[in-house]
């Protein structure tokens, strides 16, 4: 089946900008999270969402948001760009949440200038 | 809040030995474990997982052991080979509560000697 799918692969924003991401679970999860990866910080949970609702948030300011959808999909966005958000952007899926098998899509490269 | 660390940032052996990849956690109620794998340009990909009732969990040439005791989880990789190449990453969560998703250490990187 297929896997977890995250578009767009590359981005590059200039900083005061909005951007938004997307990720589709596998089939049936109902739960998607998103993580920051940086070399600093390394994998950084930023939050969860389970039938719609935002289950879990880690600690990032409130520029970062998220929602999902009906089909399960989800949207991630960032208001204000700043040069620190420059990032790998990841989602995962997992049939359950967050405390559970999770299956990684391949990120979102998103560079801001 | 409290997180996952690993001993070594590299770790370089040769093909065909096995590996071991450490990871010590701090917090005594984490309940449930998991190794990730990730190579370079993708992300994660789930390798093995462990919840604090047991262990020792074994999968295709990976075991995985949790001692409870001293906080410490470990991967073994048997008849290592170059494609296990890549960035390990263990994670740790506690699912009785708490608004974080899985806690991740820095990573440590193998590099498989020919």
């Amino acid at each position: 089946k297929a896997g977890v799918t995250q578009t767009p692969r590359y981005l590059i924003k200039t900083r005061g900008q909005q951007v938004t991401l997307s990720c589709s679970p596998i089939s049936g999860h109902r739960s998607v999270s998103w993580y920051q990866q940086t070399p600093g910080q390394g994998l950084q949970f930023l939050f969860e969402y389970f039938s719609e609702t935002q289950r879990n948030k880690g600690n990032f300011p409130g520029r970062f948001s998220g929602r999902q959808f009906s089909n399960s999909r989800s949207e991630m966005n960032v208001s204000t760009l700043e040069l620190g958000d420059s990032a790998l952007y990841l989602c995962a899926s997992s049939i359950r949440g967050a405390g559970t098998e999770a299956f990684f899509g391949q990120g979102t490269r998103l560079t801001v200038v | 809040g409290e997180s996952v660390g690993l001993h070594l940032p590299t770790l370089s052996v040769q093909e065909g030995d096995n590996s071991i990849i450490n990871c010590a956690y701090s917090n005594s109620a984490s309940d449930y474990f998991i190794w990730y794998k990730q190579e370079s340009g993708k992300g994660p990909q789930f390798i093995i997982d462990i919840r604090s009732n047991m262990d020792k969990r074994q999968g295709q040439r990976v075991t995985v052991l949790l001692n409870k005791t001293v906080k410490h989880l470990s991967l073994q990789i048997a008849a290592t080979q170059p494609g296990d190449s890549a960035v390990y990453f263990c994670a740790e969560k506690y699912s009785g509560g708490g608004a974080d998703g899985l806690t991740f250490g820095k990573g440590t990187h193998l590099i498989i000697q020919p």
